[in-house]
């Protein structure tokens, strides 16, 4: 039973970029959720895709965005990098439906914006 | 608004040593859900346990341990006899009722340096 993968694992980019990571669920799950993990801080809640549209979101810019797919995989995409964005970016899976759901988080997409 | 607090940013131990890591969240919610997540340094999220806010008993699983307070809004975790293996970052969350899609509030994590 597949958990929930990430890719890329580590990539570098340059400010003003725009970078995407990509997440497949775990197995049965159709909920997916975006968090951001700067360096010795907790996880940051970006957004949650269910039945492919948004459905919640954190006090994150415009300039994150994502999709989810028909096969519940997910996008996050960020344009117009700065530095600041510099961080670990955790996909969360999950079943949508009563709060208590245990949530399964993936390795984590490691972005360096220099 | 939620909010989960874990005061201590680093502890250290010796081997064989029992440690507490403390949790400290704010809520203003009646159901809620309450997390600890144990993130070795390869970054992924590992799930420990879940526990709800209507169930407060204390529950073992081989050395971890985990002590629900409602009364003081805490959910502190303790590991018996420790060991290297357990030297990770820990966090603990919390998931409100409102929150469909389990959106979770998590604290900003305790260092465990387990030493032999």
């Amino acid at each position: 039973d597949a958990g929930v993968t990430q890719s890329p694992t580590h990539l570098i980019k340059t400010r003003g970029q725009q970078v995407t990571l990509r997440c497949s669920p775990k197995s049965g799950h159709d909920t997916v959720s975006w968090y951001q993990q700067a360096l010795g801080q907790g996880p940051q809640f970006i957004f949650q895709y269910y039945e492919e549209e948004e459905r919640q979101r954190g006090n994150f810019p415009d300039r994150f965005s994502g999709h989810q797919f028909p096969n519940y995989s997910s996008e996050l995409n960020v344009n117009a990098l700065l530095l600041g964005d510099s961080a670990l970016y955790l996909c969360a899976s999950s079943l949508w439906g009563p709060p208590g759901n245990t949530i399964y988080f993936g390795e984590g997409s490691w972005l360096t914006v220099v | 608004a939620q909010k989960v607090t874990q005061a201590q940013t680093e502890i250290s131990v010796v081997e064989k040593e029992d440690v507490t890591l403390d949790c400290v969240y704010e809520t203003r919610d009646t159901t809620y859900y309450l997390f600890w997540y144990k993130q070795p340094p390869s970054g992924e999220l590992v799930f420990l346990i879940r526990r709800n806010s209507f169930d407060e008993q204390n529950e073992i699983s081989g050395r971890y341990s985990w002590n629900f307070q409602k009364s003081t809004s805490s959910f502190n975790f303790t590991i018996t006899a420790s060991q290297v293996v357990d030297s990770a970052v820990y966090f603990c969350a919390l998931s409100g009722v409102n929150n469909a899609g389990n959106m979770l509030t998590f604290g900003g994590g305790t260092r465990l340096m387990v030493k032999p």
